[in-house]
């Protein structure tokens, strides 16, 4: 399977722990996206690497998160000490800039609980 | 970023036609309009994508208005597995894709 792989699916985890979720992109693709969704909304934009440039970040990405993509491959975004309200669906997306076909192709997405 | 409407839910029967419609009203002349669907526990995925011109593709047809402040995505015959919240989105072109932004869609349910 060539698509987006996140990992892992599913985390459970107590509040104040730290979580770590990992994404890999379309082999291909430099640029890389990590989308929060809560239930019954739509995706939020958190931030977006280009190779491994951090590009843009939002407002929503508090200092408690953090990505990195250290080698222009794989992403990992971290969330220290994590709140009640940090439980979500996070998604990862990749998308090849130099083609204008608008299309960014997500992965499953890793759910967070926070209890 | 310039908004769209879209109903909050929509049904339809198998095998009949699908009309999603979308406003964007303050579209500028440089938003293209995408359509994005999310599938039960999945991510979300590229529909078509369009300008002014209509498109069609393997999944849909987008029919964009004259004026382009409204569009609508055409599923030709729905089946169960197209049962999907549909996303109308407005992005700059090519580059600045990444931030679609992305409201709560229209939930598609799809009557046997």
């Amino acid at each position: 399977d060539t698509g987006v792989s996140q990992d892992p699916r599913h985390k459970i985890t107590k509040r104040g722990q730290n979580v770590t979720f990992r994404c890999d992109p379309i082999s291909e693709h430099n640029r890389l996206y990590w989308y929060r969704q809560t239930l019954g909304q739509g995706p939020e934009f958190l931030t977006y690497f280009q190779n491994e440039a951090q590009l843009e970040k939002s407002r929503l990405l508090s200092d408690r998160f953090s990505a990195e993509r250290p080698k222009g491959s794989f992403s990992t975004l971290e969330i220290q000490r994590t709140e009640q309200g940090d439980s979500a669906m996070y998604l990862c997306a990749s998308s090849f800039v130099a083609t204008n076909t608008g299309e960014l192709f997500f992965g499953e997405g890793s759910r967070l609980t926070v209890l | 970023d310039a908004k769209t409407t879209q109903p909050n839910s929509m049904e339809s029967n198998e095998e009949e036609p699908v009309h999603l419609p979308c406003n964007h009203s303050t579209i500028s002349g440089t938003d293209y309009i995408h359509w994005y669907r999310q599938l039960p526990s999945q991510g979300p995925e590229y529909v078509i994508h369009g300008l002014t011109s209509n498109v069609n593709n393997r999944m849909a047809s987008l029919a964009i208005a004259e004026d382009r402040k409204s569009s609508t995505l055409i599923l030709h015959r729905a089946t169960l597995r197209d049962a999907a919240v549909y996303y109308c989105i407005l992005s700059g072109s090519g580059g600045s894709n990444y931030k679609l932004t992305f409201g709560k869609g229209t939930l598609l349910t799809v009557n046997p």
